[in-house]
């Protein structure tokens, strides 16, 4: 969406490499979830920041508020990890979340 | 984790008819979302809903549509009469506080609308 600039819209990695995707926000962003969608088109709850880092597992996020962006790290990219990514801000006090445009993610053996 | 479910998870139906997408949120969460996702591009805000009323909802949420969750039980979308432009998937969401930067939302499986 035009609040949330997601980036790459497409990358392609080889298992074992690392690389990170990026959302940057347009607007004051309370908090960010990071979610992927898998190809039964199920999202797959990642992180939510409203803050800071978190890492789980080979995954690793972090939300900067004042610079309004949020990156997502992955670490040693396994086949299992292929999907559309997507970030999603909070910018309203109501909950509402606006999402990026998604980043196509294929693991190659 | 927390899980929402989506009754039915496909609908065919045709134009003009109404439409009624069933959710069952996380037992003890309180604030309610829909989202619209057409052929796996950008998923959108339609509305979200607390204490029994709409609190925000985006321009995409035509007239024709209506949210309620009676007594507790599903939280409903419906669509009448439905038009062609409303074939998508629809992703319920619940989050057990909203907004304030506090809550994860959780999303359901979707439900694969599509209108002939």
């Amino acid at each position: 969406g035009d609040q949330v600039e997601q980036s790459p819209s497409a990358l392609s990695l080889h298992e074992g490499t690392s690389s990170a995707l990026r959302c940057n926000f347009t607007t004051t962003t309370r908090s960010v979830q990071w979610f992927r969608q898998n190809s039964r088109g199920s999202l797959i709850n990642l992180f939510y920041l409203a803050s800071g880092t978190k890492e789980n597992g080979r995954l690793k996020s972090a939300f900067d508020s004042k610079e309004l962006y949020s990156t997502l790290h992955i670490r040693d990219a396994q086949l299992e990890d292929s999907g559309t990514y997507f970030c999603a801000a909070e910018a309203t006090n109501t909950g509402k979340l606006t999402f990026g445009d998604g980043t196509v993610l294929t693991v190659k053996p | 984790g927390p899980k929402v479910l989506q009754i039915p998870s496909h609908q065919i139906i045709d134009m003009g008819q109404m439409v009624t997408l069933n959710c069952d949120p996380v037992s003890n969460h309180l604030y309610f979302y829909w989202y619209k996702q057409i052929l796996g591009q950008q998923m959108e805000f339609l509305v979200n809903f607390y204490n029994g009323k709409v609190m925000e909802k985006s321009k995409l949420f035509k007239d024709q549509f209506s949210v309620e969750r009676p007594d507790g039980s599903y939280f409903t979308l419906k669509i009448q009469p439905t038009a062609l432009e409303d074939s998508a998937v629809y992703f319920c969401a619940s989050s057990p506080t909203g907004g304030a930067g506090q809550d994860t939302q959780y999303f359901g499986p979707g439900t694969r609308l599509l209108v002939l």
